[in-house]
């Protein structure tokens, strides 16, 4: 079965430092990782994916995921953080076999501190 | 959000009333989804459909329904028979089932 789990329900980070928020995964075969950022009362933004290839993946607005398939880790990071990037994170996870569910993980609320 | 609109924002219903939330996408995806939110727990999916006139049940179908009898259209309803339904609906689409899901603003909905 496919699980996703974010450990961290809230990460604090000064601006300007860099970000990390983790996400770990089970999956039965290969695995397809999404990043999803969720502004207060708005919709799922698409952040970035690992499908295949490079493990270290880079998306939109400075972020960056790595995938670690020995730890089966895919956490995302920012070298420097803005204020702006404060939301709600969400790490998703398909398998490759064609199962129809994208699992999410609980997600993880970054506050960026001025 | 681009490309996919739900609406209303906001809906307040009655318990016991059937509600109809829409989505619609100008993306030209084939497949489209619907996912409850709940605070502290992710996102769950209730139905999907891969292409019009069909469509899947998700992890929590129980007490919604939903159509798909156009590309661009995928309502959902909320039955009377949803036992908790005050959540945050969002509504999603891709190219096909493994492509990357777009999402919608979402619809929050409030049963009093």
């Amino acid at each position: 079965a496919q699980s996703v789990a974010q450990p961290e329900d809230q990460v604090n980070v000064a601006e300007g430092n860099p970000l990390t928020v983790k996400c770990t995964y089970s999956v039965s075969g290969n695995p397809y990782l999404f990043w999803y950022v969720q502004y207060p009362n708005r919709g799922l933004q698409f952040l970035l994916k690992y499908i295949t290839g490079d493990n270290l993946v880079k998306g939109s607005y400075g972020f960056e995921a790595e995938f670690n398939k020995s730890q089966t880790s895919f956490h995302l990071k920012k070298p420097s953080a803005l204020v702006s990037d404060s939301a709600l994170y969400f790490c998703a996870v398909r398998d490759q076999t064609g199962a129809n569910n994208l699992f999410f993980g609980t997600g993880t609320r970054l506050t960026v501190i001025p | 959000d681009g490309g996919i609109t739900q609406s209303p924002k906001y809906l307040f219903r009655k318990e016991g009333q059937n509600v109809t939330l829409s989505c619609e996408q100008n993306l030209n995806h084939d497949a489209m989804y619907w996912y409850r939110q709940d605070p502290g727990q992710g996102l769950r999916l209730i139905y999907y459909s891969q292409i019009v006139n069909d469509f899947q049940k998700g992890d929590i179908a129980e007490g919604y329904s939903v159509s798909r009898e156009k590309k661009e259209s995928f309502p959902l309803t909320v039955t009377s028979a949803q036992k908790n339904p005050t959540a945050f609906y969002l509504c999603a689409s891709s190219i096909g089932l493994l492509d990357t899901q777009y999402f919608g603003p979402g619809t929050r909905l409030t049963v009093l």
